[in-house]
């Protein structure tokens, strides 16, 4: 079983609609939490990062994290097709320690 | 203009030749990373670095190299021994003691 599991998609939705990207993890003692959206043929950027338990808003995105399900969500409100990207879920236990990353959901909207 | 630069952007390998991958970072970062990325998978970690002159081996390093002898310069050295290199080669940094990555544009390398 992989430590982190992320749905591959493709997933497509309307511009506008609400874009939920979950990822789910294997190792309690994760307590950084991060999404990076990377574009075709570019490096990754990060986009939300959170700590430990709880929501982080930043615009039309929402971080949700649910350590007691070990489960992490992504929320785009209002999307717009220049959303369309890959976006990959990441994690790390300390501050010191090897970041995992998720292998991607590949996210269109279509206009 | 802060940021991390890879060069070249896409790269080709003969069967037994050396490539060097470039990363340079002018952020001031103290760490540096090399992923490899392949489609349907994660990042995989081939070395990292936290600081000048020290590097540690991450989960796929064989066939691969890198020096450190600059804060600024993390070199990735892709060897004759590393029999599937076809991919999408990442470079990162961090701030040390700081788990936030960032990456630069990044470099295709393709067998010839």
């Amino acid at each position: 079983q992989k430590e982190v599991e992320q749905d591959p998609g493709p997933l497509s939705v309307p511009e506008g609609a609400i874009v939920s990207l979950n990822c789910t993890y294997s190792n309690s003692a994760f307590q950084y939490f991060m999404w990076y959206r990377q574009y075709s043929r570019k490096g990754p950027e990060l986009l939300m990062y959170t700590y430990s338990s709880g929501n982080k808003e930043d615009g039309r995105f929402t971080a949700q994290v649910d350590k007691s399900s070990k489960y992490i969500s992504l929320f785009i409100r209002d999307s717009q097709p220049s959303d369309s990207a890959t976006y990959l879920c990441a994690m790390s236990v300390s501050s010191a320690s090897k970041i995992i990353f998720g292998s991607g959901t590949r996210l269109s909207i279509r206009p | 203009d802060g940021g991390i630069t890879q060069s070249p952007k896409y790269l080709f390998r003969k069967e037994g030749q050396n490539v060097t991958l470039s990363c340079e970072q002018n952020l001031n970062h103290d760490a540096m990373y090399w992923y490899r990325q392949d489609p349907g998978q994660g990042l995989r970690l081939i070395y990292y670095s936290q600081i000048v002159n020290d590097f540690q081996k991450g989960d796929i390093a064989e066939g691969y190299s890198v020096s450190r002898e600059k804060k600024e310069s993390f070199p990735l050295t892709v060897t004759s021994a590393q029999k599937n290199p076809t991919a999408f080669y990442l470079c990162a940094s961090s701030i040390r003691g700081e788990e936030t990555q960032y990456f630069g544009p990044g470099t295709r390398l393709l067998v010839l």
